[in-house]
């Protein structure tokens, strides 16, 4: 069974830190997605990353793609309090069926 | 272009009832997904339709139908509502079936059943 998983669930760091999420997922896949999602709200993808050794940034976020280790990971730099919010990754998978995973989450909470 | 809107917001429905949540998606795009979120969990898949036919399906039940229309607007059936059915339900729609296009996510419709 296909399982994606995120560490930490909860992250709570102060503006202008670093950090990093991580994203495991448990089969073999060349695609992972990341996605915000604002209390209440819709999600917005951030990211698609389509290759080993894949890495994409945008402004305080870069999300990178090791398939070997079936591991992504998504970096802040300088946290500011807008990137508070859940993100979440996600993996497809085409075994048998078509499946699209997403992982638990990870809750970011940036104080001031 | 007009982004992809849900229909109803908000639902109120008793166990045993059958729902019907509608999606449209957005313009030029012909993949819909369908999932279920439930507070404080992460988006569960519960299938995904391309050119009106069914293209993979999460673990979820056959009470849990959908249809993907011409137009491609599609709709999301869910008969004998059981209480573990409320949740935020979210279509999104994307251009290509499996194909790692960005997918554009709806505002989507929170159930409740009581």
């Amino acid at each position: 069974e296909l399982k994606v998983e995120q560490n930490p669930l909860f992250l709570s760091m102060q503006e202008g830190k670093n950090y990093t999420i991580y994203c495991n997922y448990s089969t073999t896949s060349d695609r992972l997605y990341w996605y915000r999602q604002d209390p209440g709200k819709s999600l917005e993808s951030l990211f698609v990353l389509l290759s080993n050794g894949a890495v994409k940034q945008e402004g305080r976020l870069m999300a990178s793609l090791d398939t070997k280790a079936r591991l992504s990971t998504l970096h802040i730099t300088a946290a500011v309090h807008d990137l508070s919010a859940t993100y979440f990754c996600a993996v497809d998978s085409f075994s048998g069926t078509y499946k699209y995973i997403f992982g638990t989450g990870t809750r970011l909470k940036v104080l001031a | 272009e007009t982004g992809v809107t849900q229909s109803p917001t908000h639902l109120i429905k008793t166990r045993g009832q059958q729902v019907t949540l509608r999606c449209s998606s957005q313009s030029g795009h012909n993949t819909v997904s369908w999932y279920q979120q439930a507070l404080g969990q992460g988006p569960q898949f519960i299938f995904q339709y391309y050119r009106e036919e069914e293209n993979g399906r999460g673990n979820f039940p056959p009470r849990f139908s959908g249809l993907q229309f011409p137009n491609y607007s599609s709709e999301l059936n869910v008969n004998a509502l059981e209480l573990d059915d409320s949740a935020l339900y979210l279509c999104a729609s994307s251009w290509g079936a499996s194909t790692a296009e960005t997918q554009y996510f709806g505002p989507g419709t929170r159930l409740l059943v009581l």
